[in-house]
C-alpha cells in the first residue's frame, strides 16, 4: 500500500532556531512530491519537486528531493512565531491520470517567541 | 492560481440531515478534488470530480453518502448525506489548473454533527 510518512509529529521550538521537516514515502507510480502549510483550515500550496537534488527556494523556507532515499526535508531558518503551523507533505500519484495526492500525517510546528 | 470559495465555512448540523458544500473557481480547471480531514488527521481524498460525468470515489467512499456534482469546469458540489457524528470534519475542496501543476486548496467546510 501507497504510503507517506513524516517526522517528527510535533516539534516546539524558539524563534531564530532553524528546523528540518523529515517526508519519506512509497509510492509505487511517485510523480512529484509537495508540501503545503496549513494555518487554519485551508493548506497553502509551499514546494513541488519533482527532480533529485534540485533545492527550492522561497525566502526562508527551502526544500529538496532525494529519489534515492525515496525522501525530502523542508528547511525552515530563522523561525519566526508566524511559522507555527502543520506542515504537510504530499505525493502526486501517477498511477491514475486524475493526479490523486497521498498526504502523510503532517508536522506539528509550534516556534515560541 | 486560482482563486477558490467554499461555501459554507462551518456548520452545525443534526444527525441524519445532509449538507451541500459548494466549491466555485475564478477560472475554469482541469481537475477538481474533494478532500476529507477528520480531527487530528491528515487529509484523504474523497472523490475526483469530473466535469459532465459521475465522479470517481477512492476506496472506503460511496455515491449515496457522498454525491458530488461538477456541471462546468468552475463549480461543483459534495453533499454529505444522511450525517453522524462520525462525519464531523473538515471538507476541502481542491483544484489543480492545469497538467503539472500544483493542486491548491479552498478555505475549507468545518462540519459539526450533533
Amino acid at each position: 500500500e501507497d504510503k507517506v510518512v513524516q517526522s517528527p509529529l510535533s516539534l516546539v521550538v524558539h524563534e531564530g532556531d532553524t528546523v528540518t521537516l523529515n517526508c519519506s514515502y512509497e509510492v509505487t507510480n511517485f510523480r512529484s512530491l509537495l508540501w503545503y502549510k496549513q494555518e487554519k483550515k485551508a493548506p497553502t500550496f509551499l514546494f513541488m519537486l519533482t527532480s533529485s537534488g534540485i533545492e527550492k527556494k522561497s525566502g526562508r523556507l527551502s526544500s529538496i528531493l532525494d529519489k534515492k532515499e525515496l525522501s525530502s526535508i523542508l528547511n525552515i531558518t530563522a523561525t519566526q512565531t508566524g511559522d507555527s503551523a502543520i506542515y504537510l507533505c504530499a505525493v502526486w500519484d501517477g498511477s491514475s491520470n486524475t493526479g490523486k495526492l497521498i498526504f502523510g500525517q503532517g508536522t506539528t510546528l509550534q516556534v515560541k517567541p | 492560481s486560482a482563486v477558490i470559495s467554499q461555501k459554507p465555512s462551518r456548520d452545525i448540523c443534526q444527525r441524519g440531515t445532509s449538507l451541500t458544500i459548494q466549491c466555485q473557481v475564478d477560472s475554469q480547471v482541469t481537475m477538481m478534488f474533494w478532500y476529507r480531514q477528520q480531527p487530528g488527521q491528515s487529509l484523504t481524498l474523497i472523490a475526483t470530480a469530473n466535469q459532465g460525468s459521475e465522479a470517481t470515489y477512492e476506496s472506503g467512499f460511496v455515491i449515496d453518502k457522498f454525491p458530488i456534482s461538477r456541471p462546468n469546469l468552475t463549480f461543483s458540489t459534495l453533499t454529505v448525506s444522511n450525517m453522524s457524528p462520525e462525519d464531523s470534519s473538515i471538507y476541502l475542496c481542491s483544484v489543480r489548473d492545469s497538467e503539472a501543476q500544483p493542486q491548491h486548496f479552498g478555505d475549507g467546510t468545518r462540519l459539526s454533527i450533533l
